[in-house]
């Protein structure tokens, strides 16, 4: 029973298509995370949803657009993808702020290795 | 600005020997730590916290540390085990201000030799 899914694992596409990465969580939280991990292998945070409603977005190009149908749910679309755009993306999840006991405590996905040529 | 340093990209270690992997802070602010361990194309998976009201949490052969006047925490592992092998990543959170958003260190890459 995987805790954080993602799909897919690995992504390989063409510079100015436009992808999704799916992401859902069984653990009951109503926090959901974006990270993005660079070649230098930094976990950067991109978005973070709470109960639907979007709480973090850094400073991303807005071709990046976080999508959360449900709790459970966080999907990433990218449009018109660039070179740049290539390194593994992590969705996480956590209770949230209102737990008070698990807050900062982060459950990770596999990762989604995006190529783009 | 890196506000949560791992300045050591990697340790080797011998098996049944303490691996200490180490981790400082610039921001005052944090006041909630994580270690996380990560395999190759895995995701980071959660090992031990620590809050700033603590100085020490210890989780079976796990046991963090935090100096908040040195802004340094530190993660013991006793003994290294091979299947400790992995890129650990620190991680702190100002819960207070920033809710439950993580900084996260660069990384060490621990090995330990059988």
């Amino acid at each position: 029973d995987t805790a954080v899914s993602q799909t897919p694992k690995y992504l390989v596409t063409q510079m100015g298509n436009d992808k999704s990465i799916k992401c859902e969580q069984n653990l009951g939280h109503d926090t959901m995370y974006w990270y993005k991990q660079d070649s230098k292998k930094f976990l950067k945070i991109m978005f973070s949803y709470n109960n639907k409603e979007l709480i973090i977005n850094e400073t991303v190009p807005n071709r990046f657009s976080p999508k959360s149908p449900d709790k459970a749910h966080l999907n990433l679309h990218i449009n018109s993808l660039e070179l740049g755009d290539s390194a593994v993306y992590f969705c996480a999840s956590s209770a949230g702020a209102t737990s008070g006991i698990l807050i900062g405590t982060q459950y990770f996905g596999p990762g989604t290795r995006l190529t783009v040529l | 600005d890196q506000q949560v340093k791992q300045n050591s990209p990697s340790l080797s270690v011998q098996e049944g020997r303490i691996s200490i992997l180490n981790c400082d802070y610039t921001n005052s602010m944090f006041d909630y730590f994580l270690w996380y361990k990560k395999y190759p194309a895995e995701g980071p998976t959660f090992l031990i916290s620590i809050s700033s009201i603590k100085d020490k949490n210890e989780d079976g052969r796990f046991t963090v540390f935090l100096n908040k006047s040195a802004k340094h925490l530190s993660l013991h592992i006793v003994p290294s085990q091979p299947g400790d092998s992995a890129v650990y990543f620190c991680a702190a959170s100002a819960r207070k201000t920033s809710g439950s958003r993580l900084t996260f260190g660069e990384g060490t890459q621990l090995t330990v030799n059988p």
